[in-house]
């Protein structure tokens, strides 16, 4: 049982490029969440969705964009990156309501 | 939204030593959850304590919902102990403490 996978692992990126942070879970769950922490902090939330189709901004939304075409997968973009977003991206998911979330293992991403 | 304070931000200690770290929320909660995130930034869930008291081995928890704070027992410490533990409060959208940095010395 896989759980919550996140990909990649880790990123460079330069300021002004664009990229997708996969994420994907295989327990069903009907809520998926996006989560950055940064150094020393904890996580703050930037995107969540409670089913396919339905999403929703979280503490920290600008500059992330998000969909959720499927149960399983909720992919997170950065359109023009900037080094602000310099960050550690953890996915989690649940059940609907309030229910303990299982997270990912994280994807490290730097922005040069 | 919510404020999460935890206490104490860092917690020395030596290989089998007991400990309590607390965490203090500004309003009524329908979802608590205590985190250890290790040192390769793994987050692992030790519990989900909206209420009441658990147990898991050495590690036990208590929220009292009422006077808005929870706590996390440590018990006989070990080195893989050592990280970061958090506090997260609210409904679904979790509201994230700064964390206590754990360290324990062999």
């Amino acid at each position: 049982n896989a759980g919550v996978t996140q990909t990649p692992k880790f990123r460079i990126l330069k300021i002004g490029q664009s990229m997708t942070l996969q994420c994907t879970q295989d327990m069903n769950h009907n809520y998926m969440y996006w989560y950055r922490q940064d150094p020393g902090m904890g996580l703050k939330l930037i995107y969540y969705s409670v089913g396919a189709g339905i999403t929703d901004k979280g503490e920290v939304p600008n500059g992330y964009n998000v969909s959720r075409s499927t149960t399983e997968d909720f992919p997170l973009r950065l359109e023009l990156a900037a080094p602000s977003q310099t960050s550690v991206y953890f996915c989690a998911s649940s059940w609907p309501g309030n229910q303990p979330q299982h997270f990912g293992d994280g994807t490290r991403l730097s922005i040069l | 939204g919510i404020q999460v304070e935890q206490s104490p931000p860092d917690l020395i200690l030596q290989e089998g030593a007991n400990s309590t770290l607390r965490c203090n929320f500004s309003d009524s909660v329908n979802n608590l959850q205590w985190f250890h995130q290790n040192p390769w930034g793994q987050l692992i869930n030790l519990f989900y304590i909206p209420s009441g008291t658990k147990q898991n081995g050495r590690l036990s928890a208590t929220t009292v919902a009422t006077e808005r704070y929870s706590l996390l027992y440590i018990s006989s410490s070990q080195t893989t102990d050592s990280g970061v533990y958090f506090c997260a409060v609210d409904d679904y959208k979790l509201s994230f403490g700064a964390g206590t940095t754990v360290t324990v010395r062999a």
